[in-house]
């Protein structure tokens, strides 16, 4: 079993659509992340929910709109698509509660986004 | 705010050598602090991690990194290379006390010669 599985895995698109990532995770966590990876391998948060809550949003445009619908999944909205969203983004979970946060992340695979 | 430097954004070993990757970090509160690996085309697989216990830290695949607070360094080593060990590697930065944010450094690619 996938433990933070993403989906889809490459996703090629126009300038202007916009496009979802879903990601889910069974590893029973209650804190989810999106991180962006540029073409230089330079990994970024963009946001994170606890228990479906937002905790973290890292001065991301507005066109992209994260949705937790319950604590195992976490999914990513982008709307008018720009060329410089080309990037792969990883889905990411950790365990918050229940003692000291060491913030270690279980990571997806990954989803490549290309805009053209 | 916290960051991590990682210095070689490439390193390149012959296999059986020993294996050094270097991370600086900054951060005004006791750091967490983590290696992490990416193979091709895969997310980012957990080596170890530093979090106040002992300063020298075991991970897997024969890794370890030690915790050195007076040169806020935390380097990764591996006394001989394996070809499986060729992926890129990223050091990054947490905050004891519950940020939920790991801040990452911007890889080292690791290649091992045959």
């Amino acid at each position: 079993d996938t433990a933070v599985s993403q989906t889809p895995k490459y996703l090629v698109t126009q300038m202007g659509n916009d496009k979802s990532i879903k990601c889910e995770q069974n590893l029973g966590h209650d804190t989810m992340y999106w991180y962006k990876q540029d073409s230089k391998k330079f990994l970024k948060i963009m946001f994170s929910y606890n228990n479906k809550e937002l905790i973290i949003n890292e001065t991301v445009p507005n066109r992209f709109s994260p949705k937790s619908p319950d604590k195992a999944h976490l999914n990513l909205h982008i709307n008018s698509l720009e060329l410089g969203d080309s990037a792969v983004y990883f889905c990411a979970s950790s365990h918050r509660g229940g003692g000291a946060n060491t913030g270690e992340l279980f990571f997806g695979e990954g989803s490549r986004l290309t805009v053209l | 705010a916290q960051s991590v430097t990682q210095l070689g954004s490439h390193v390149s070993v012959s296999e059986g050598a020993l294996v050094l990757l270097r991370c600086n970090y900054s951060s005004s509160v006791p750091p967490y602090l983590f290696w992490y690996v990416q193979y091709p085309n895969q997310g980012l697989q957990l080596l170890l991690k530093y979090t106040s216990a002992a300063t020298l830290v075991k991970g897997i695949n024969g890794f370890e990194a030690e915790f050195k607070k007076s040169e806020t360094s935390f380097h990764l080593t591996k006394p001989s290379a394996h070809m499986s060990d060729a992926a890129e590697y990223f050091c990054a930065v947490g905050t004891q006390g519950g940020s939920e944010k790991l801040v990452f450094g911007k890889g080292t690619k690791l290649t091992v010669n045959p």
